[in-house]
């Protein structure tokens, strides 16, 4: 089946480690994507990808990490440098640029204990 | 950075109720899109509709570009309608802005 995966579904951590969450997509789009949602709110845009190589800062990139080694994966690190990590957080793509349709993976939901 | 306003906050219907929902942006897009988040936090994409009317079973969406909104409506609704609709929309710095939401709830 083509689609995103992300994973862990949910993810523990203590306050002072990094975390990373994985997203995997076999659609072959070109552009990925990194969004936090808290509850009762709407996304919001952390890091985006246009292409392999290279990745952007979205609006709350303070904190959080990626990397764009290949086309099917783009990764987000969670570092002790954000002040508040507990957060519901959505991994998505789109075939070229945030101007097409944009498909989103299940999430992960991260908890700081 | 561009504003999007969603009305109402939140929606109670009886099953089989007809409702819309607006989506109000406060300048010029490429690109609006519609989405239902489940209540397992699944983001289903409803419509691309950057203009004009589409629709998808008992679903409709319809944007008028020129006077920034849309609206979505749900005609006949379901219990598996309940969830979060959200309004998303790229502005020309190609970030797709997401609106606050709207919760529905469907009651059988």
């Amino acid at each position: 089946d083509g689609g995103i995966t992300q994973s862990p579904k949910y993810l523990f951590r203590k306050e002072g480690q990094n975390v990373t969450l994985s997203c995997e997509q076999n659609l072959n789009h070109d552009a990925m994507y990194w969004y936090r949602q808290d509850p009762g709110q709407g996304l919001r845009l952390i890091y985006y990808s246009q292409i392999v190589n290279d990745f952007q800062k979205g609006d709350i990139a303070e904190g959080y990490s990626v990397s764009r080694e290949k086309k099917e994966s783009f990764p987000l690190t969670v570092t002790s440098a954000q002040k508040n990590p507990t957060a519901f957080y959505l991994c998505a793509s789109s075939r070229a640029g945030a101007r097409d349709t944009q498909y989103f993976g299940p999430g992960t939901r991260l908890t700081v204990l | 950075g561009i504003q999007v306003e969603q009305s109402p906050p939140d929606l109670i219907l009886q099953e089989g109720a007809n409702s819309t929902l607006r989506c109000n942006f406060s300048d010029s897009v490429n690109n609006l899109q519609w989405f239902h988040q489940n209540p397992w936090g699944q983001l289903i994409n409803l419509f691309y509709i950057p203009s004009g009317t589409k629709q998808n079973g008992r679903l409709s969406a319809t944007t008028v570009a020129t006077e920034r909104y849309s609206l979505l409506y749900i005609s006949s609704s379901q219990t598996t309608d309940s969830g979060v609709y959200f309004c998303a929309v790229v502005p020309n710095d190609y970030k797709l802005s997401f609106g606050a939401g709207t919760t529905v709830t469907v009651r059988a």
